[in-house]
This record gives C-alpha cells, sequence and structure tokens, in this order.
C-alpha cells in the first residue's frame, strides 16, 4: 500500500520547455511535502518543500502545487535545463515528523 | 563539513551470508535514518533513530535485519541471512531536526546477494 504514489516512471522534455512531475498520496494526516532530486551514484539532495496551509511555494525555476482536495501535488520546473536531468521523489511527513514516506521516483530527462 | 558517510559503496555477496553496513552521520545531527531504494517500490524507510535510541522500526522487513546506534557517529544495518530478494541500494541519512523532513542522504550502498 504506497501512501504516495508517482504514476509516472520517466518524462522527457526539451531544453527550455517546463517539465510537470506529478505526485498522489492517500494518507489525509500528511501536512509536509517535499521534493527530493537523486543523481545516479549519489544519494537524494532536498529540493523544495510546501507546509498544508500553503497551495504553492516557489524557488527559483522550480514551483511546487498542492491540491488538497485531490491529494495531490506537482513539480514545475521553468526553463528546463539539461542539468535537472535526474530522478525525482516526491515525499510526505505528517505532525511535524522528521519521518518521510517516498514515491517510487520519476526519471526526467531533458533533451537539448 | 563531511557529509553522511556510509561503507561500503558496493557489496557482493552469496545468499546466506550476512551483510553488514555502516553509517557515519554528520556530526551534530540528531536523527539517522535507513532506506532502501528499489525499483518497484522507490525509497522505502526501514528504521529511524532519534538521540540513537530507534523510534521506528516498523519497515524492517523481518527478522533477519537488525540495526544499531551504539553513538551518535555510528550505526550499522545487518542482513543475516542475507537473500537475493535483499539486492538494492540502501541509503543511510540524517537530520539535525530544524525544518521538517530536510535529510542529508549518503551515497548509498549497493547491495547484491547472489
Amino acid at each position: 500500500d504506497q501512501q504516495v504514489k508517482q504514476n509516472s516512471p520517466s518524462l522527457s522534455v526539451q531544453e527550455g520547455r517546463i517539465s510537470i512531475l506529478n505526485c498522489d498520496y492517500t494518507n489525509s494526516m500528511f501536512d509536509y511535502f517535499l521534493w527530493y532530486k537523486k543523481y545516479p551514484a549519489e544519494g537524494p539532495t532536498f529540493l523544495i518543500s510546501i507546509s498544508s496551509i500553503k497551495d504553492k511555494n516557489e524557488d527559483g525555476r522550480f514551483t511546487v502545487f498542492l491540491n488538497k482536495s485531490a491529494k495531490h501535488l506537482s513539480l514545475h520546473i521553468v526553463p528546463s535545463q539539461p542539468g535537472d536531468s535526474a530522478v525525482y521523489f516526491c515525499a510526505a511527513s505528517a505532525g511535524g515528523a522528521q519521518k518521510l514516506v517516498f514515491g517510487q521516483g520519476t526519471r526526467l530527462t531533458i533533451n537539448p | 563539513d563531511a557529509g553522511v558517510i556510509q561503507s561500503p559503496r558496493h557489496e557482493v555477496t552469496e545468499m546466506g551470508q550476512e551483510v553488514t553496513l555502516r553509517c557515519k552521520p554528520i556530526s551534530g545531527h540528531n536523527s539517522l535514518f535507513w532506506y532502501r531504494q528499489t525499483m518497484m517500490r522507490g525509497l522505502e524507510l526501514l528504521i529511524y533513530f532519534n538521540n540513537n535510541v530507534p523510534i521506528d522500526d516498523s519497515g524492517m522487513p523481518e527478522d533477519r535485519f537488525s540495526a544499531k546506534m551504539p553513538n551518535a557517529s555510528f550505526s550499522t544495518l545487518k542482513i543475516q541471512p542475507s537473500e537475493p530478494r535483499d539486492s538494492a541500494v540502501y541509503f543511510c541519512a540524517s537530520s539535525p531536526g530544524g525544518i521538517v523532513g530536510e535529510l542529508f542522504f549518503g551515497e548509498g550502498s549497493r547491495l547484491t546477494v547472489l
């Protein structure tokens, strides 16, 4: 029973265009959501987060949107750059706990 | 500052052998996590410690898995006996506890059980 799901294993986007990665969750107790980025042979690194009291958080080229009623969040990257090619993990936390539940990941490839 | 250090980076072993993975968290971080990455399930939390005390081990697959944190600078994850289905990348992460969910991961230990 995956509480956090990323239904797209892979996504290919042209350089300069927008990349949209999606994530769904089932546990209504989740109140904090994060995106992590992972390059091959490295550990995941924190990218951006959002609290459930907000519906949008922006950091440079990265924006995370949260739709609580749909239990859905998305990560927008614009414009996409070749260095954005990586695996992106969605994660969620409940009640301020450090414990994170991750999705399966989406492999993003940015084509020149 | 040094990041989270894991060893070994790669381990190939035969079914039935004991495997020990090691982790040194970032100094000053009070939480330590062990995750396992597989294609099917992504990153799964196995166990986490807070101030060296195991808080949640509900993700440990079965009794073959055990984890210890004898002090603030060292943790081990042991699999005995190992099975082919244990093949995965095992990540250790630590957190200072300030920002919710901001974990610092090591580079991982890739385990192959033949």
